[in-house]
């Protein structure tokens, strides 16, 4: 069951708002991801944890912070974003079978479509 | 420095044609993985096909099929037949050996495909 699920799948938030965005994956995977995708554009990398200690980040604004409390789940924690930062918000996993894990394909959850007014 | 090229940016077809979205890629390394991934108006990015570089076996699955020529840095898709439901957009991305962390991908800019019926 190659499934990723996030929630929510729509979010609507102010600038001074603090809301969280949740990813959740039970294939075993021990890679997480988060990318940022703007309209027309490719998938951006956020943050890659890897057995749940974070092993890039992206130069990411602090604005985002990302979580993973277990091999399963995956936070990212939003505060005083901008309307810049509207965009669709994808989680995906990966086995990372060692030495070999650039090989391994990425799974990605449906995202989170984020505005921000 | 790597880097992948999808130089269409649109392609509009009528149903039952024949369509090849191309892919160009540029790496110094000689150990990579080449992805082909679908978004589908849904969002979700859809894991398609992986090639590793040491393998240029040409690949069909169903009405898809990938072709992988190394002297060309290439690895083009085509769908025969082509169907209503192709229509999304089509990302190549490429993998590296140096990033042993875990799966770090490189997306190309993507060919946006529709299916006219």
């Amino acid at each position: 069951d190659t499934e990723v699920t996030q929630t929510p799948k729509h979010l609507v938030m102010g600038m001074t708002n603090k809301k969280s965005l949740k990813c959740e994956q039970h294939m075993g995977h021990r890679a997480m991801y988060w990318y940022k995708q703007k309209a027309k554009k490719p998938p951006e990398l956020m943050f890659v944890y890897s057995y749940e200690k974070l092993s890039i980040n992206e130069s990411v604004p602090s604005r985002f912070s990302p979580e993973c409390p277990n091999s399963s789940l995956l936070n990212l924690h939003l505060h005083a974003l901008q309307p810049e930062d509207s965009a669709l918000y994808l989680c995906a996993s990966s086995p990372r079978t060692g030495a070999a894990s650039p090989r391994d394909p990425q799974y990605f959850g449906p995202g989170t479509r984020l505005l921000v007014l | 420095a790597q880097k992948v090229t999808q130089a269409q940016t649109e392609i509009s077809v009528v149903e039952k044609e024949d369509v090849t979205l191309d892919c160009v890629y540029e790496t110094r390394d000689t150990t990579y993985y080449l992805f082909w991934y679908k978004q589908p108006p849904s969002g979700e990015l859809v894991f398609l096909i992986r090639r590793n570089s040491f393998d240029e076996q040409n690949e069909i699955s169903g009405r898809y099929s990938w072709n992988f020529q190394k002297s060309t840095s290439s690895f083009n898709f085509t769908i025969t037949a082509s169907q209503v439901v192709d229509s999304a957009v089509y990302f190549c991305a490429l993998s590296e050996a140096r990033y042993s962390s875990a799966s770090k991908i490189i997306f190309g800019s993507g060919t946006r495909l529709s299916i006219r019926p």
